[in-house]
């Protein structure tokens, strides 16, 4: 079955940091574009970050110097290190297979920084 | 303020049809960028809906239809249905950001 499964989540102070994965199945991830899309509490979808196939990644402004998307090609998985987190980085974060489109997403894992 | 525009609801009696609409700029659906719309039902994740501004992935029903013109783009939903109450999302490519970008997303409400 191709499917992707996030893990990682969790509450962490404002200044932490936090290191989520996307275990792949089906498919594999170093041949292909992948994201992670976040989205906040009641908000809309915001991209966070892409790493190509070819290894070269790209962010966004709000999260440029503060995360970081690597794979490990064995293990067929996608991370995103997020440090220096901020209450604003609060969301669900998914993972995403970035063909022309977002064609297959995780199902999600949560976020939440609070002291 | 998202870079695509989108309406925050749109509402429809069950059968009827309904648009939703997704504005953009140069620098993304009027710079050629494809559009592609999803569908994210309460509690789940998003699930694409159409790609490549008018293409339907296997297994989306052909009740489903999306265009593009300009700097614009719509994604159109006959026959609706009880289950087709969700939020919908418009996401292209802008040049200007050098990334990805989604509308603000529509909550459709079957009445």
């Amino acid at each position: 079955e191709v499917q992707l499964v996030e893990s990682g989540g969790g509450l962490v102070q404002p200044g932490g940091s936090l290191r989520l994965s996307c275990a792949a199945s089906g498919f594999t991830v170093s041949s292909n574009y992948m994201s992670w899309v976040r989205q906040a509490p009641g908000k809309g979808l915001e991209w966070v970050s892409v790493i190509y196939s070819g290894g070269s990644t790209y962010y966004a402004d709000s999260v440029k110097g503060r995360f970081t998307i690597s794979r490990h090609n064995s293990e067929n998985t996608l991370y995103l290190q997020m440090n220096s987190l901020r209450a604003e980085d609060t969301a669900v974060y998914y993972c995403a297979r970035l063909l022309d489109a977002f064609d297959m997403w995780g199902q999600g894992t949560m976020v939440t920084v609070s002291s | 303020q998202s870079v695509l525009t989108q309406p925050p609801s749109v509402s429809g009696a069950p059968g009827q049809r309904v648009t939703i609409s997704c504005t953009g700029s140069s620098s993304n659906i009027g710079a050629g960028y494809d559009v592609h719309w999803y569908q994210q039902l309460p509690g789940t994740a998003p699930k694409l809906l159409i790609y490549g501004n008018s293409n339907r992935p296997s297994g989306v029903p052909d009740r489903f239809s999306g265009s593009k013109s300009g700097t614009s783009a719509s994604l159109a939903i006959t026959g609706l249905q009880a289950d087709d109450e969700a939020d919908y999302y418009c996401q292209s490519y802008d040049s200007s950001l050098s990334g990805w970008v989604f509308g603000g997303g529509t909550k459709l409400t079957v009445l």
